[in-house]
C-alpha cells in the first residue's frame, strides 16, 4: 500500500515562513493533498495539487511537488497563530493514505 | 448541508463492552471512509464504502470490529467487545466520485475511551 512519511514538529515564530514536507512511494495518484487538523476537530481540506504540476500557489499557502524524488511540501507564508494545527499530506484517488501529520506551533 | 454528522462525540466504556459509531454521511456522497486516529500511528483507514458496499476493509484490525453501511445516509462501525487499545478517535468522512476538488469532508470525530 501506499507509505507516506512526514516529520513530526514544527515551531516557528508568528510573521515567519512554515514548511513542512512529506514523502511518499505511489506516485500513480491524480492529486496530492494538504489537510488542516485543528484541536479537537476533524480534518479540513486545504489545498491539493495535481500531480503534473510542480507549484500551485494559494494566497499565503505553496505547494511543491517534486515527482522525481517523491517530495511533497507545503509552505505557509506570514504564519499566524490560527496556523497552528496538525498538518497530513495525502496521497490517493478514491482511497486516501494519510501521512501521521505534522504539528505546527506558532509562537507569538 | 450539516456536513458529515458523527455520534457520540464523546464514548467511556468498559472493556468488553459493545461499542457502536455512527455517521451519517453528506447527501450526494458516493464514498464513506473509517479512520481512526491515534498519537502512536497517525491516521489509519479502517474501512471505505463506495455507494454502500465494502470496498476495501484490509484496515480493520481484528474481527472484533465490523462496519455496515445499510443505506446510502448512515453507516456504522461496531467494537465487540473493546478493549482498551480500542481507545482511539475514530473519523467518518465522506466525498463525491471523482478526484481533486471533490475533497473529502471529514465528521468531528468521535472520541472512544475503553477503561
Amino acid at each position: 500500500g501506499e507509505d507516506v512519511e512526514q516529520s513530526l514538529f514544527l515551531s516557528v515564530r508568528e510573521g515567519d515562513s512554515s514548511v513542512i514536507n512529506c514523502t511518499y512511494t505511489d506516485s500513480s495518484s491524480t492529486y496530492l493533498y494538504w489537510y488542516k487538523q485543528e484541536p479537537g476537530a476533524g480534518l479540513q481540506l486545504l489545498t491539493y495539487i495535481f500531480s503534473n504540476m510542480d507549484m500551485k500557489q494559494d494566497q499565503r499557502l505553496t505547494v511543491l511537488l517534486n515527482k522525481k524524488d517523491k517530495h511533497l511540501s507545503l509552505r505557509i507564508a506570514d504564519t499566524q497563530t490560527g496556523d497552528s494545527a496538525i498538518y497530513f499530506c495525502a496521497i490517493g484517488d478514491n482511497r486516501l493514505a494519510f501521512g501521521k501529520g505534522n504539528q505546527v506551533v506558532v509562537i507569538p | 448541508d450539516a456536513g458529515v454528522i458523527q455520534s457520540p462525540r464523546h464514548e467511556v466504556t468498559e472493556m468488553g463492552q459493545e461499542v457502536t459509531l455512527r455517521c451519517k454521511p453528506i447527501s450526494g456522497h458516493d464514498y464513506l471512509f473509517w479512520y481512526r486516529q491515534t498519537m502512536m500511528r497517525g491516521l489509519e483507514l479502517l474501512i471505505y464504502f463506495n455507494n454502500n458496499v465494502p470496498i476495501d476493509d484490509s484496515g480493520m484490525p481484528e474481527d472484533r470490529f465490523s462496519a455496515k453501511m445499510p443505506n446510502a445516509s448512515f453507516s456504522t462501525l461496531k467494537i465487540q467487545p473493546s478493549e482498551p487499545r480500542d481507545s482511539a478517535v475514530y473519523f467518518c468522512a465522506s466525498r463525491p466520485s471523482g478526484t481533486g476538488d471533490s475533497e473529502a469532508f471529514f465528521g468531528q470525530g468521535t472520541r472512544l475511551t475503553v477503561v
